[in-house]
């Protein structure tokens, strides 16, 4: 079965802090790996990671793949308290295409 | 573009009752998916559609669960009878493949109350 695995499940810092999230996975047929940032709404997409070893950024949030240990992080530096949101990470497929199956979710609160 | 509209936005319904959520996907996008979201069981896909067409329903829990797609611009999702477990919010996604990202844009959500 197919598993996509999220850590921490919650966490909680202050503004200003640095944060990892992780994301591992165990599925067939990869083809993408993809972040998402959940505020008290919709999943919104951040990034999509096809390529081992290439970090995608964008402004204070970056994320890079390892397709070999199977697992990715995505980094939030000098965190602010617009960043408290759910933070889920999903697994693309080269078969079945389109469909995406999802962690469980990283809760991030970020405290003034 | 409006994004993906889902509605209603909210739904509280007795049990036994039949509900209808419905979904426009983003014009021009070829997938679309429903999710079911709660705090116990997170982001599970129900059911996704390409092209119209029903690719993947696996995840739709029972028979009480049926989902149709009659044109490019239009999906609903019904429960009936629906149970007070099938509380949730229920989310409606599009996507555009191939040659596109996988990226999948979600609506706002139907939060859905059954007592």
């Amino acid at each position: 079965e197919d598993k996509v695995v999220q850590s921490p499940l919650s966490l909680v810092v202050h503004e200003g802090d640095t944060v990892t999230l992780n994301c591992s996975y165990e599925v067939t047929n990869f083809r993408s790996l993809l972040w998402y940032k959940q505020e008290k709404k919709a999943p919104t997409f951040l990034f999509m990671l096809t390529s081992s070893g290439i970090e995608k950024k964008s402004g204070r949030l970056s994320s890079i793949l390892d397709k070999k240990e199977l697992f990715s992080i995505l980094n939030i530096t000098a965190t602010q308290t617009g960043d408290s949101a759910v933070y889920l990470c999903a697994v693309a497929y080269n078969t079945n295409a389109g469909k995406s199956t999802f962690g469980d979710g990283t809760t991030l609160t970020v405290k003034p | 573009d409006a994004g993906v509209i889902q509605s209603p936005r909210h739904e509280v319904t007795e049990m036994g009752q039949e509900v209808t959520l419905r979904c426009k996907p983003i014009s021009g996008h070829d997938y679309l998916f429903w999710y079911r979201q709660t705090m116990m069981r997170g982001l599970e896909l129900l059911i996704y559609f390409n092209n119209n067409v029903p690719i993947d329903d696996s995840g739709m829990p029972e028979d009480r669960f049926s989902a149709k797609m009659p044109n490019a611009s239009f999906s609903t999702l019904k429960i009936q009878p629906s149970e007070p477990r099938d509380s949730a919010v229920y989310f409606c996604a599009s996507s555009l493949l191939p040659g596109g990202s996988y990226e999948q844009y979600f609506g706002p959500g139907t939060r859905l109350t059954v007592t």
